[in-house]
């Protein structure tokens, strides 16, 4: 158990709706980061929030868009879903460079 | 262009034999260096890292990996593979220059193990 947790652990949802993947870091940890895990593209880094400011992004659609909260939590949002957008979406947290902690993943379904 | 490489897609070995997966990656300057194991259903868990020093890096598991710096490799190892081994395998680099510290992943190797 690496200490961090996302909800939910699976999400089955139609093209065109909206849906909130959420993120709970390990303790004391300020850094989040999403990443997407699919078969076409591998592992992507998205995005990165730092003690509530984004820090850095990477290949996220505009159609996603993130946002850490005062209590570090962090939430994933997609919107107007594709069925391209079928994957596994992990957090991960960390507290320096030395390593990154990945929670178990939330496997997206759009039908 | 930037990238990391995971030449093989699967390998397969049976118990108790020797192990190596291998990952190149094409970045100016030596970047920070890590593998990651996925098993099913699970989350990636951090086998082992290099950050500088001894090429030689000792991980979790059982596991060993070698950085060369004039191959541009930092291939994984194990002396004698268990089932529980059974698992897919990702090299990830930190490029120093980035302010973030956000991973870049090679595709994975996939590892079946024979009994």
């Amino acid at each position: 158990d690496s200490g961090v947790t996302q909800t939910p652990k699976h999400l089955i949802t139609a093209t065109g709706q909206r849906v909130t993947l959420r993120c709970s870091p390990r303790s004391g940890d300020l850094s989040v980061y999403w990443y997407q895990q699919s078969l076409d593209q591998g592992l992507q880094f998205l995005i990165q929030y730092y003690n509530g400011e984004e820090r850095a992004k990477g290949n996220i659609l505009e159609r996603f868009s993130a946002q850490q909260f005062p209590d570090l939590h962090s939430e994933l949002n997609l919107s107007s879903l594709e069925l391209g957008d079928s994957a596994l979406y992990f957090c991960a947290s960390s507290a320096t460079e030395n390593e990154q902690f990945f929670g178990p993943g939330t496997r997206l379904t759009v039908l | 262009a930037q990238s990391v490489t995971q030449p093989d897609i699967h390998i397969t070995v049976s118990e108790g034999a020797s192990l190596e997966l291998r990952c190149n990656y094409s970045y100016g300057a030596t970047p920070y260096l890590f593998w990651y194991v996925q098993s099913p259903g699970q989350g990636l868990q951090l086998l082992l890292k290099y950050f500088s020093g001894d090429t030689l890096v000792q991980g979790i598991k059982g596991f060993e990996a070698e950085f060369k710096r004039s191959q541009s490799s930092f291939n994984l190892r194990k002396p004698s593979v268990h089932w529980s081994d059974a698992a897919e395998y990702f090299c990830a680099v930190r490029p120093l220059m980035d302010s973030s510290y956000k991973l870049i992943f090679g595709s994975g190797t996939r590892l079946l193990v024979r009994p």
